[in-house]
């Protein structure tokens, strides 16, 4: 069974810091896509990324893709409350369309 | 432009009752899917279609199933519903695989 492991699973922090999620596994992705999860709502793509060790930037968040393409980060610089939210990595490992998503990292921003 | 469009967003079910989740998408995606969302689980692929005509099971096909008779419809048919379906379900679409739309949301009780 291919896994995608995101950690932290929570992160508190206030206003202005940085953070790093994690999202690893032991197969190699074609293809890895962030996405964004609000209450009641459906995941937003955030960004895909295709090749190893590609880097990608929106704004305050920073995207890499593992050399070995089994790994991926989301950094965010000076984060706003506005980026509080559940966040997703998603993973095609034999590039059929199908992701594997992780199981969330659910980030919280206090003012 | 709607993007993907599901209904109905709220239900209520007994146990051994059945129903259909609709879903539909205006953007000629090729690629549909049906998730279901369970607490700090992420996402599980239920079914998948490549095409009208086409379709084929995910990680967790057990109790449903569906049908893609246009490129634009995608349902899911609950067949003699269990508390173990209680979940929010996401349908989406993506053209070749690469960066999903998702509807918002079914939220499933059944009681």
């Amino acid at each position: 069974t291919q896994l995608l492991e995101q950690s932290p699973q929570f992160l508190s922090i206030q206003e202005g810091e940085n953070l790093t999620v994690y999202c690893n596994s032991s197969s190699v992705f074609s293809s890895l896509q962030w996405y964004r999860q609000e209450p009641g709502e459906g995941p937003v793509l955030l960004v895909t990324v295709v090749t190893g060790g590609e880097v990608k930037k929106l704004k305050r968040l920073t995207f890499q893709f593992g050399d070995a393409r089994k790994d991926s980060s989301l950094h965010i610089t000076a984060a706003q409350p506005g980026d509080t939210g559940l966040y997703l990595c998603a993973g095609d490992s034999s590039n059929t369309g199908k992701l594997i998503f992780g199981q969330g990292t659910t980030l919280q921003v206090k003012p | 432009n709607a993007g993907v469009t599901q209904t109905p967003k709220f239900r209520i079910l007994k146990i051994g009752q059945s129903m259909t989740l609709q879903c539909t998408q205006d953007m000629n995606h090729n690629y549909m899917y049906w998730y279901r969302q369970d607490p700090g689980m992420g996402l599980k692929l239920i079914y998948y279609s490549v095409g009208a005509g086409i379709t084929d099971k995910g990680e967790v096909p057990n109790g449903y199933n569906v049908s893609r008779s246009t490129t634009e419809d995608f349902p899911l048919r609950l067949e003699l519903a269990a508390p173990s379906q209680t979940s929010v379900y996401f349908c989406a679409s993506s053209f070749g695989g690469r960066g999903y739309t998702f509807g918002s949301g079914t939220r499933l009780t059944v009681v």
